[in-house]
């Protein structure tokens, strides 16, 4: 079955780097995403990553990924105090019908100022 | 664009009443979905719909009806509001696009006492 974990907060000082970690169990997953959520809001795209990669750079955003563990992590660089949200991982089989996603609970992080 | 859009954004019922959740997305997306946030528990997923006229049921279906009779609205109906249906509820909408990006309106905050 389909299960993606994550550990519910971090807590980091500005400027510092921020990692946060997430697992999942389904190896036929094509593609798997971070999502941003701030208080009070919907989610938001952050980025994601197709499985034939292992590493994708986005400006502040890293994305590794270890298929063989079924490790993904966001590494966020240079923290300000606008990162503070909840961030959620996600996976999706993109081929089946279903094209919803399954999520992680998300983790909580606070940027320490 | 509007992208997606919710009505309303906060919602009391009592116990046994039903109410109806809006969900409307300007993109021609042929998929749309319903999740619900719960604290620690991330987003799980409602009921979804491949496309006009077709539905079916999520992870957590009982208690929720949909119907999708134009590829722009995608309603959440809630026939007997119950306590354990207090929840933050969630439409996405996503092209049929490879990549599988899902888009997220605000949401709807539900009480039920």
């Amino acid at each position: 079955g389909e299960d993606v974990e994550q550990s519910l907060f971090l807590s980091v000082r500005e400027g510092d780097s921020s990692v946060i970690n997430c697992t999942y169990t389904d190896s036929s997953s094509t593609y798997l995403y971070w999502y941003k959520q701030e208080p009070g809001a919907g989610l938001q795209l952050l980025t994601y990553i197709f499985s034939n990669m292992d590493m994708k750079q986005d400006q502040r955003l890293t994305v590794l990924l270890n298929k063989k563990d079924k490790h993904l992590s966001l590494r966020i660089a240079d923290t300000q105090t606008g990162d503070s949200a909840i961030y959620f991982c996600a996976e999706s089989m993109g081929d089946t019908g279903r094209r919803a996603l399954t999520f992680g609970s998300g983790t909580r992080l606070q940027v320490q100022p | 664009n509007a992208g997606v859009t919710q009505t309303p954004k906060f919602q009391v019922l009592k116990t046994g009443q039903s109410m109806t959740l809006q969900c409307a997305q300007d993109m021609n997306h042929e998929y749309m979905s319903w999740y619900r946030q719960d604290p620690g528990m991330g987003l799980r997923l409602i009921h979804y719909s491949v496309g006009a006229g077709i539905t079916d049921q999520g992870e957590v279906p009982n208690g929720y009806n949909v119907s999708r009779s134009t590829t722009e609205d995608f309603p959440l109906r809630l026939l007997s509001a119950a306590p354990s249906q207090t929840s933050v509820y969630f439409c996405a909408s996503s092209s049929s696009g490879r990549r599988n990006e899902q888009f997220f309106g605000p949401g709807t905050r539900l009480t039920v006492l």
